[in-house]
């Protein structure tokens, strides 16, 4: 069974410093992982993806991850974070093209931008 | 274009009614998602639909929740004898195809509380 652990259900970082959310996956088979991003009442919006192809993906407002099978990690960071980044951000993943690409999500973990 | 759109954004139901929520998801995607997100579980799968038909019911929490999809188009959830732990923001999302590899978009949810 799939399952996705983020560490940390908060984190606080100054504006400017560098972002780094944490998420590993549990998957019997080659998964795919995605990042979204939650701004307050709002619906998601997808931030990035992997989807086999390269491991060190870049996705919008200067966002990245990087897929590590051996570690069954996809963490996503962002070298300096802007008072906008404050949200929700949530790591997901699905098994295959055959499973009807149902998301497994993560707990979320709300950032906080300090000016 | 258009995104994905669900009715009513709020919902205010009294213990025992029936709800019914809407979904229009962007045109000329086949796959439809519903999930549930509440305090308590995070981010829920619920069920699936590839075209009319709902290949993946099994994230139903009880035979009280029900949806259906026509016209490969709009989808509707329904909850029998709502009760108070139904009270949760349920989304939407939709995808080109069922395949594990899409991005789904999300809609900005309906928010359903239950007195």
């Amino acid at each position: 069974a799939q399952s996705v652990t983020q560490l940390g259900s908060h984190v606080s970082v100054s504006e400017g410093a560098l972002v780094l959310l944490r998420c590993n996956y549990s998957s019997s088979v080659p998964p795919y992982l995605f990042w979204y991003v939650q701004y307050p009442n709002q619906g998601l919006q997808l931030l990035l993806k992997y989807t086999s192809a390269a491991t060190l993906v870049k996705g919008i407002n200067g966002f990245e991850a990087e897929f590590k099978k051996s570690e069954t990690s996809f963490h996503l960071t962002k070298p300096s974070a802007h008072m906008s980044d404050a949200a929700e951000y949530f790591c997901a993943v699905s098994e295959g093209d055959n499973q009807g690409g149902k998301l497994i999500f993560g707990q979320g973990t709300e950032l906080s931008v300090k000016p | 274009g258009a995104g994905v759109s669900q009715s009513p954004s709020n919902k205010v139901t009294e213990k025992g009614k029936d709800v019914e929520l809407r979904c229009d998801p962007i045109s000329g995607h086949t796959a439809l998602y519903w999930y549930r997100q509440s305090l308590g579980q995070g981010l829920e799968f619920l069920i699936y639909f590839q075209g009319n038909s709902a290949p993946d019911k099994s994230g139903l929490p009880s035979d009280r929740f029900s949806a259906e999809r026509t016209g490969g188009s709009v989808s509707t959830l329904t909850i029998q004898r709502t009760q108070q732990e139904d009270s949760a923001v349920y989304l939407c999302a939709s995808s080109p195809d069922s395949r594990g590899h899409n991005e789904q978009f999300f809609g900005p949810g309906t928010r359903l509380t239950v007195l």
